[in-house]
């Protein structure tokens, strides 16, 4: 069975960096058809779609966050890695990593267990 | 604002049937699949349908999804609601540059 993990701070001071990991066991993230995504929530609000990356590198970034926004992967950890870089209190949330099924597209059928993330002095 | 438009909140009976619509905005609601998901309170979201009504294993057959192209919307009904069945549920569909775009969720409260 697939699973996804989230790792990372809980904590991040305003203007400094956000670094998340997210660790794939029971699958390769090098399989075909598949995108590795970030799904982020905010209290209280609705999902918002974040970036994706294959597992050859390419990448998809929403519009509104594509510039703060860095996604990698490393398929030697199956792993791949979130950075959203001058955080403010409105990028408090809970981060979620998915899988992504891209051909054909059929939206993220597995979720990790979301990890919440607090931007604050 | 999203191009996913849902309503905000949907109340009914146990029992009952419910509908959720979600109208796309900006584009063909045919052009592209239409996924839903459940989130319970405290929990990651799940997915119910896919590829517009295609059930994933284990999802129960009380959940089906559709698209009606004359309203440029998508669908998700639930029958016999059941107490369990509480939960937010979001669309998610893409937009014209292959961008994955949720709605803004409705919230489902069996009375």
């Amino acid at each position: 069975q697939l699973h996804l993990h989230e790792s990372g701070p809980g904590l991040v001071k305003p203007s400094e960096t956000l670094s998340l990991t997210c660790t794939v066991s029971g699958a390769s993230i090098s399989t075909s058809s598949f995108y590795w995504g970030w799904v982020r929530q905010a209290p209280g609000k609705g999902l918002e779609w974040i970036g994706n990356v294959y597992h050859t590198g390419s990448t998809y970034y929403s519009p509104s966050l594509k510039s703060r926004v860095t996604i990698s992967v490393d398929t030697s950890k199956n792993q791949f890695s979130l950075k959203v870089n001058s955080v403010t209190a409105a990028d408090t949330a809970t981060y979620y990593c998915a899988r992504d099924t891209s051909a054909p597209k059929r939206g993220f059928d597995f979720w990790g267990q979301g990890t919440l993330v607090t931007v604050s002095a | 604002n999203s191009m996913l438009t849902q309503p905000h909140s949907v109340s009914e009976s146990p029992g009952k049937r419910i509908t959720i619509s979600c109208t796309r905005t900006s584009g063909n609601i045919a052009n592209n699949y239409v996924q839903w998901y459940q989130q319970r309170p405290g929990s990651s979201p799940s997915i119910v349908i896919y590829e517009n009504n295609q059930r994933p294993s284990g999802v129960s057959d009380r959940f089906s999804g559709s698209i009606d192209r004359s309203s440029n919307s998508a669908s998700l009904t639930i029958s016999g609601l059941r107490p369990e069945d509480e939960a937010d549920y979001y669309c998610q569909s893409y937009d014209a540059s292959n961008h994955r775009v949720f709605g803004g969720g409705t919230k489902v409260t069996v009375l």
